[in-house]
């Protein structure tokens, strides 16, 4: 079956700090979704990319849909406390498969 | 505002009493999903209704049981809850046949079983 593979698994940075992660999959679909999850909460939706080579923009966070459309990234720029969480990778058509998260701590 | 919305939030059951959990949603979505989500670990899809249409997963164990009796509402059956059944357990609704997969999480009902 279909296999994401999420990296970093766990991130500890100090604020302000840039952040990158990154997603490779298995398999080629036509989108690429970023959920961040709070604890205690359900994962929600950060960005959603539909075509190779997009890159979108929501706030500091900004998302692209490799060329080869296997693969993504998720970039924050200048972490806040309140980015803090766990950042999924999510593809698939119907329904989704999700990457292994990015742990993201944050030292003030 | 539009939204999915799980009751309740924790539930606690004893080892094989059967528990049902709920979930509800206002976006008129024409798919519910059901994920398990075990501690620091990606949501697992169980099962999900694409409309009236059951799609379970096909490592779902035969434990969990799923209904949806309109378009608005979608409940999770577990028969017998083990002590492994413990987990954050995801509700999420999806408007396929838009050219968009996008899930809409509610908040989850974490379970625990004494």
């Amino acid at each position: 079956g279909q296999q994401l593979n999420q990296s970093p698994q766990s991130m500890f940075i100090q604020e302000g700090e840039d952040v990158s992660m990154n997603c490779t999959s298995s398999s080629i679909f036509n989108t690429w979704l970023w959920y961040k999850q709070d604890p205690g909460e359900g994962p929600v939706l950060l960005i959603a990319l539909y075509k190779a080579g997009e890159l979108t923009s929501n706030g500091r966070l900004t998302a692209q849909f490799g060329i080869t459309r296997k693969d993504s990234f998720l970039n924050i720029s200048a972490s806040i406390p309140s980015d803090v969480g766990i950042y999924f990778c999510a593809q698939g058509a119907q329904k989704l498969v999700f990457g292994q998260g990015t742990r993201l701590t944050i030292n003030p | 505002d539009a939204m999915v919305i799980q009751n309740p939030r924790y539930q606690v059951t004893q080892f094989g009493k059967p528990v049902t959990l709920s979930c509800s949603q206002t976006l008129n979505h024409n798919v519910m999903y059901w994920y398990q989500q075990k501690s620091s670990q990606a949501p697992k899809l169980l099962f999900h209704y694409y409309d009236k249409d059951f799609n379970n997963e096909a490592d779902t164990p035969d434990n969990f049981q799923s209904r949806r009796p309109n378009t608005s509402f979608c409940f999770l059956d577990i028969r017998s809850p083990g002590l492994g059944d413990a987990a954050m357990y995801l509700c999420a609704t999806s408007r396929v046949g838009t050219g968009s997969e996008k899930l809409f999480f509610g908040s989850g009902t974490q379970l625990s079983v004494l």
